[in-house]
């Protein structure tokens, strides 16, 4: 069975400060993928990697930057939190190759920015 | 701009009863569409999933179907069941995209006794 993890399931942070959230698969996958979850709005894709070192941004970008030093590995790092950055934080991850794969997800980050 | 569009944000049915949940897309280029299922406090699931060639696909209670030409797919669950009460994703990519996924708002759930 595929295992993401997810390091916090709730975190509190205050504006300003620089925030890590990190995610480690343990089934060799390539792709690593950070959403974001919103009522009303689904999830969004923030940033994935296709590789180690690589990196693409989502849909919504902004304010966020990753790291990917190890394959099982995908860091979110909020440079500056603000408070429109409290919502629920998911990642997940798939094999490489063509797109019939589903992608496999952690239990999330509740994140609350004060 | 929404390409995947679940214009229900909820769904009420009897346990016994089948749940129809429908999503609706934009794109088409999309050739690969999944189904998730979403408890509180848990990531989601991954359901079922179908492929443009198809227009059908089951597994178990649970099935897909793919209309092309519409730019529509529905989630049947025959028969609902209290434990399906959660919020439902649909998703699409397509193989340009290696696995990226355009995720739809969600339909909660509810199957009640």
């Amino acid at each position: 069975d595929v295992k993401v993890t997810q390091s916090s399931r709730y975190l509190v942070k205050r504006t300003g400060e620089k925030v890590f959230l990190e995610c480690v698969q343990d089934m060799d996958h390539e792709n690593m993928f950070w959403y974001r979850q919103d009522p009303g709005l689904g999830l969004r894709l923030i940033y994935f990697s296709y590789d180690v070192k690589m990196k693409e941004k989502g849909d919504i970008p902004e304010g966020y930057s990753v790291s990917r030093e190890k394959k099982e590995r995908f860091s979110l790092i909020l440079e500056s939190a603000s408070t429109n950055q409290t919502s629920m934080y998911l990642c997940a991850s798939s094999v490489a190759g063509t797109s019939n794969q589903p992608q496999h997800f952690g239990d999330g980050t509740r994140l609350s920015i004060l | 701009d929404q390409q995947v569009k679940q214009n229900s944000p909820s769904l009420s049915v009897q346990e016994g009863r089948i749940s129809i949940l429908n999503c609706d897309y934009t794109n088409s280029m999309f050739d690969y569409f999944l189904w998730y299922k979403k408890y509180p406090a848990e990531g989601p699931t991954f359901l079922i999933s179908i492929s443009s060639i198809k227009d059908k696909n089951e597994d178990g209670r649970f099935t897909v179907f793919l209309n092309k030409s519409a730019k529509h797919l529905s989630l049947h669950i025959v028969p609902s069941q209290p434990g399906d009460s959660a919020v439902y994703f649909c998703a699409a990519s397509w193989s340009g995209t290696a696995s990226k996924l355009t995720f739809g708002t969600g339909t909660r759930l509810q199957v009640t006794l």
